[in-house]
């Protein structure tokens, strides 16, 4: 059974840059897309981007020009990077698989890692 | 981008009590529709996708349907376990966008 587990530092600056590391256990993360959602406090669910095995990538335009998603197959590990980051961007973070099925176009997420608290303070 | 709106925000309801929470799409979406349930601290779980598709392991309690732009999650017989916020999200065009949520509580 698949298993995501982010990870990264709970506080971060103002101008600075997230790192956040989604590891994956119980399965390759080869031949799936592996996405990063984010909610901030109180808030609903917003799609940061994904990324391919295959190396594809798809963001979210209105955090695009900010957001970096990478995959290291060998190591079972996707990344996200969001640079200058204000207190907007306070929120928890997920990571999800991607899941499809032949012949449905569409796609669903599951499963998800337990989130990671990213709070952007002085 | 294709905005989802559900309805109600909140509602309360007790143990056996039969729920609907309604997602309206402002687009046409096809069934490209999901539903999950969250907990608080917890991530969203999968309950249905492609609108009606029960997800494996879920209980039978809850049901999806719906096409076009509007779709409804149903909980025929609700559960303590089932107190929750649930959200929509469609699937039809990136970027992918979720419902609000609505709370469900006692």
């Amino acid at each position: 059974q698949v298993q995501l587990q982010e990870s990264g530092p709970g506080l971060v600056k103002p101008s600075e840059t997230l790192s956040l590391t989604c590891t994956v256990s119980g399965g390759s993360s080869r031949s799936h897309s592996w996405s990063w959602f984010r909610q901030p406090p109180g808030k609903g669910l917003e799609w940061i981007g994904y990324m391919h095995s295959s190396g594809s990538t798809n963001y979210n335009p209105s955090l695009k020009s900010r957001v970096t998603i990478s995959i290291d197959t060998s190591k079972n590990q996707f990344s996200l990077k969001l640079s200058s980051v204000t207190a907007a961007d306070t929120a928890v973070y997920y990571c999800a698989r991607e899941k499809r099925s032949s012949g449905y176009p569409g796609c669903w997420f599951d499963p998800w890692g337990q989130g990671t608290l990213v709070t952007v303070s002085s | 981008d294709i905005q989802m709106t559900q309805s109600p925000s909140s509602l309360s309801a007790s143990v056996g009590d039969r729920v609907t929470i309604t997602c309206r799409a402002s687009q046409s979406i096809s069934s490209y529709l999901n539903w999950y349930q969250q907990k608080p601290g917890k991530a969203p779980n999968l309950l249905i996708y492609a609108a009606s598709t029960l997800e494996s392991g879920v209980p039978s309690r809850f049901s999806g349907s719906g096409s076009g732009t509007d779709f409804t999650l149903t909980i025929s017989s609700l559960q303590p376990e089932d107190f929750a916020t649930y959200s929509c999200q469609q699937s039809y065009s990136t970027p992918w966008t979720f419902g609000q949520g609505t709370k469900v509580e006692i």
